[in-house]
């Protein structure tokens, strides 16, 4: 399968500790997307990479938040001291060059649960 | 900054009927995309159909057709011949600017009644 894919897909973790996960996306696109989605919500935009830079952060992305996508491949999502509200399902997503039209592929979503 | 509005939190339609899902939008780009998500409750966002704003002609890809109504920022999503597999939240996405990040809507949950 060459769609984007995420790890963990499930993660439960004590609030205070660091949690990592990574996507990997599909293997021509250079652009990658985090998202974040509540219960209930659409996902919400967190952090922005064409090949390996970080051209964009949203606000909701805090100092405990850090994503790195260090050689334009995959990529990783990191959260320091984990609280019960950053308990969401978080997306990656890619997307090739204007001649594939602009359209964003997301992977199956990586989960996180802070007890 | 761009929104994107879906009014409706719920749908239910009959099996083999048709259904019609709202969205709007702002926006002051004038060149932007305009997509349809479905979100089955294995949680995979799966792209249902997507718009160029510059192309005036509604897109369509089997069942699935859109109004794009540009000037009146509507983007209405239409389901054909409904079948069981079609329930699921059905998100309506923005796409623009330098790095066509997607805003989102709330949602609409689609029931299918058979």
């Amino acid at each position: 399968d060459t769609g984007v894919s995420q790890d963990p897909r499930h993660k439960i973790t004590k609030r205070g500790q660091n949690v990592t996960f990574r996507c990997d996306p599909i293997s021509e696109h250079n652009r990658l997307y985090w998202y974040r989605q509540t219960l209930g919500q659409g996902p919400e935009f967190l952090t922005y990479f064409q090949n390996e830079a970080q051209l964009e952060k949203s606000r909701l992305l805090s100092d405990r938040f850090s994503a790195e996508r260090p050689k334009g491949s995959f990529s990783t999502l990191e959260i320091q001291r984990t609280e019960q509200g950053d308990s969401a399902m978080y997306l990656c997503a890619s997307r090739g060059g204007t001649h594939s039209g602009n359209t964003i592929y997301f992977g199956e979503g990586s989960w996180l649960t802070v007890v | 900054a761009q929104t994107v509005t879906q009014s409706q939190p719920e749908m239910s339609v009959q099996e083999a009927e048709t259904v019609t899902l709202s969205c709007t939008y702002d926006t002051s780009e004038s060149d932007y995309y305009l997509f349809w998500y479905k979100q089955p409750p294995s949680r995979q966002m799966i792209l249902v159909i997507r718009q160029e704003a510059y192309k005036q002609q509604n897109a369509t890809e089997n069942r699935f057709s859109v109004n794009f109504q540009k000037a009146a920022k509507s983007f209405s999503l239409k389901i054909s011949d409904s079948q069981l597999g079609d329930a699921a939240m059905y998100f309506c996405a923005y796409g623009g600017g330098a790095t066509n990040k997607l805003i989102f809507g709330t949602g609409t949950l689609l029931a299918v009644q058979p």
